[in-house]
């Protein structure tokens, strides 16, 4: 069963523009929640994470909500710069180890 | 300030074959996480270590799979016996401190088992 699910295996999007990628998860009872990005050929990166205490993390560009009665959290890119195409996973912590969704490829055109 | 390193970045093997990866965390952390990742899917858990202990073990991790940090450093993952199935990407990462520090991640070693 998977606990982290990312139902958009791809979203495309004009630079300038916002970009939301979507994911979901199925344990309540999990209190931290993670963004990370991934080039090909690189290991993925800490994007920006959030606590189940709160609803909205800002970080420049990058805010991340959640929404613990849908356990639903997304992440917001504005303006979207082609620099940000990469493959984005959403994860949750669990005593350390990490569970990761499946990924969203995110291509921002020029 | 040099980041998670990991050793070969590609492996390529027969099946049946043994091989042995290398993780070198960030020099300060003292966990050490490994993770596999296949194509189209998210990393997932393979175990962790803090300093020399492993304190986990997910059931991914069948008992062909050997993995060992003996000095609190750098940590190597063992695979006997390999199977096409082994074929991914094997990827290391390291946090510090005695709360869950952000993990940091190595580029990987792909494996692949003909």
């Amino acid at each position: 069963d998977q606990q982290v699910k990312q139902n958009s295996p791809s979203l495309s999007v004009q630079e300038g523009r916002i970009s939301i990628l979507n994911c979901d998860y199925t344990n309540s009872m999990f209190d931290y929640f993670l963004w990370y990005k991934k080039y090909p050929a690189e290991g993925p990166t800490f994007l920006i994470s959030i606590s189940s205490i709160k609803d909205k993390n800002e970080d420049g560009r990058f805010t991340v909500f959640l929404n613990k009665s849908a356990k639903h959290l997304s992440l917001h890119i504005v303006p979207s710069q082609p620099g940000d195409s990469a493959v984005y996973f959403c994860a949750v912590r669990d005593y350390g180890k990490l569970t990761f969704g499946q990924g969203t490829i995110l291509t921002v055109h020029p | 300030d040099t980041g998670v390193s990991q050793d070969p970045r590609h492996k390529i093997t027969k099946r049946g074959q043994n091989v042995t990866f290398r993780c070198d965390p960030i020099s300060e952390h003292n966990r050490l996480y490994w993770y596999r990742q296949t194509l189209g899917q998210g990393p997932e858990f393979l175990t962790y270590f803090q300093n020399e202990a492993q304190l986990e073990k997910s059931r991914l991790l069948s008992d062909r799979f050997s993995a060992e940090r003996p000095k609190g450093s750098f940590s190597t993952l063992e695979i006997q016996r390999t199977e096409q199935g082994d074929s991914a990407m094997y990827l290391c990462a390291s946090s510090q401190g005695t709360g869950w520090g952000e993990q940091y991640f190595g580029p990987g070693t792909r494996l692949t088992v003909t």
